[in-house]
């Protein structure tokens, strides 16, 4: 059964901290993983990945795929208020459907 | 406001009944999918549109179906709702050759079935 483990589940930071997320995975017909932000309600899309070991950032935020291992992780530096949301990690495989993770809460506090 | 207009924002429904959602998408998207989000869970997938044809489906019950039109709008339909039905329901759309990396997701409908 396809699948995507992200953890932690839940992490309480201060402003300014370095935090990484993590989203393994196990499915079949893989295409790329994508993470996306959710604050409210519309996850809205950070990044793509289809290739191994390029990284890619943008601001503060950072992201890499490894292929071999499986799993996937998300940088976020200096963290900010703002910040505080639901990361969502999701495999894209071949019938164009996304298979999610539970997601990582993440807060920030002043 | 994401471009991805979903309607009604929040609805309350008795257990047997029937619920129609919609979703109104940017012009010239015409590939739309339709997830359930529960409390605490990640988004699944129920079905995707592709030029108004069913173009994949997860693993939900028949009374699940869908609906999209020439207009880029679409409908989810549940039929003899259960408490479980009660969720975040999200439908993302995207246009030609634009894939994942295009995908927008609407603000949801929140569903409570009691």
């Amino acid at each position: 059964e396809d699948k995507v483990v992200q953890s932690p589940l839940s992490l309480v930071v201060h402003e300014g901290d370095t935090v990484t997320l993590n989203c393994s995975y196990e499915v079949t017909n893989f295409r790329s993983l994508l993470w996306y932000k959710q604050e409210k309600k519309a996850p809205t899309f950070l990044f793509m990945l289809t290739s191994s070991g390029i990284e890619k950032k943008s601001g503060r935020l950072s992201s890499i795929l490894d292929k071999k291992e499986l799993f996937s992780i998300l940088n976020i530096t200096a963290t900010q208020t703002g910040d505080s949301a639901v990361y969502l990690c999701a495999d894209l495989i071949n019938t164009d459907k996304l298979i999610f993770g539970t997601g990582t809460r993440l807060q920030v506090f002043p | 406001e994401t471009g991805v207009t979903q309607s009604p924002t929040h609805l309350i429904k008795t257990r047997g009944q029937q619920v129609t959602l919609r979703c109104s998408s940017q012009s010239g998207h015409n590939t739309v999918s339709w997830y359930q989000q529960a409390l605490g869970q990640g988004p699944q997938f129920i079905f995707q549109y592709y030029r108004e044809e069913e173009n994949g489906r997860g693993n939900f019950p028949p009374r699940f179906s869908g609906l999209q039109f020439p207009n880029y709008s679409s409908e989810l339909n549940v039929n003899a709702l259960e408490l479980d039905d009660s969720a975040l329901y999200l439908c993302a759309s995207s246009g030609p050759g634009q894939g994942y990396y295009g995908y927008t997701f609407g603000s949801g409908t929140r569903l409570t079935v009691v």
